[in-house]
Parts: structure tokens; sequence; C-alpha cells
């Protein structure tokens, strides 16, 4: 199993950013994902989840700002940032599988949300 | 939302020492608690889920226990390679929600 995160960089409050992370090891299609995110110096914080239906749920403090979604032909999980805040700063991990506890992580994309 | 609390935040112990780390939830959460270990610099590992199933691959000196709201991590005897930062996770209701962490040292 692999996970592997891109799409993180350095970015304007206010503006957007979409994450990508490749999935391969495992049928992709048969399992829900999540995405985690660690602020610098700061522990875990759970962001969204998406079911293998493509169901989604999310923490309060991006709800109608991120939107999880997931493409099965291409195995990729997607974070789409938008209006961006400096408290959303962090690494961005996606994890797995399945709806419950992260048996697989990939290994972090940064995103820097500055002027 | 249900509220993890780990304890203590910062742990300081001797190779071989038995090393317990301590979690509770806000609510009942029954066995749905997983344990985690990250190392600096790297992404998190899963250690424990349903509270006391050792994931595959995780050495034995590795276990958890507990039920409803107070868990434990415990490392029979630490080793240098755990100094680390633990992490615990209720999956029981939504939002999911992780513990602040404790984290482990050699003296």
């Amino acid at each position: 199993v692999q996970l592997v995160e891109s799409g993180g960089g350095l970015v304007q409050p206010g503006k957007s950013l979409k994450l990508s992370c490749s999935a391969s090891g495992f049928t992709f299609s048969s399992y829900g994902m999540h995405w985690i995110r660690q602020a610098p110096g700061k522990g875990l914080d759970w962001v969204a989840y998406i079911s293998s239906s493509s169901g989604s749920v999310y923490t309060d403090a991006v709800k109608g700002r991120f939107t999880i979604s997931r493409d099965n032909a291409k195995n990729t999980l997607y974070l789409q940032l938008n209006s961006l805040k400096s408290e959303d700063t962090a690494i961005y991990y996606c994890a797995g599988r399945g709806p419950y506890y992260f048996d697989y992580w990939g290994q972090g994309v940064m995103v820097t949300v500055s002027s | 939302d249900i509220q993890m609390t780990q304890s203590p935040s910062l742990l300081s112990a001797s190779v071989g020492d038995r090393v317990t780390l301590s979690c509770k939830a806000s609510q009942s959460i029954y066995n749905s608690l997983a344990w985690y270990q990250q190392k600096l610099g790297e992404a998190p590992k899963l250690l424990i889920y349903s509270a006391n199933s050792l994931q595959t691959g995780i050495p034995s000196r590795f276990s958890g226990s507990g039920y409803g709201t107070d868990f434990t991590l415990t490392i029979s005897s630490l080793q240098p390679e755990d100094v680390a930062t633990y992490f615990c996770h209720q999956y029981y209701s939504w939002p999911l929600a992780l513990g602040s962490g404790t984290k482990l040292k050699i003296k």
C-alpha cells in the first residue's frame, strides 16, 4: 500500500489550492479515505472523510470551504481548499482505509497560507 | 462532539522501563480507540486499534487496554527507537477526534 500526496505550496489568504493523493497497492474504489492535517508543532486534526460511494463528512472548521472528492478510475483522492486562512497552514496527510482508524498514511504535503 | 485528553503531555523514561500513557474520552466510545506513533519528521503509524488489537508488524512490547472512557497504551520495555509522540484517536462518532499527544523521551 502506498499513498502519495501532491499539490501543496504557498498560497495567499482567500485563495484556493487542490491537493491530490495517489493510491496504489489496494483496491482504492472499495475503501473510504480521509484527510488529516497537522499545524507546525501541533497535534493531528481530522479534516474530512469520503466513503467508497462518495458520501462525505467534514470537521466544522472547514465545512463550506473544503471539498473532498475521489476519482476511482485514477486511484486518486482529492481535497479542494477554498477561502484559505492562515490557520489552515499545516501538513496535510491522506490516510485510509475505511471509516474508522487510519491503517495507512501518506508522507504528507505542506500547505502554507501567507501573504 | 467527543473530546480526547491525553496525559502526560511529556514523559521521560529510561531504556527498559515500563511506560504507561493515558487517554480519556469525554463520553463513552466503547472500544473505538486507536493509538498512533509519530517519529520526528515522519507520518504517523498505526500501533493499536479496537483499544487492544496490535496492528500487524508492531512489536509485542506495545499493548493497549481500556473500555468506555479510559484507555492506556503500555510499552513493556522502552527501547531507544520508541522516542516519538503518541496520539490516541476515537472513531466511535463523527467528527473523528484525536488527542493532543504524549511526547516520549529517553532519560
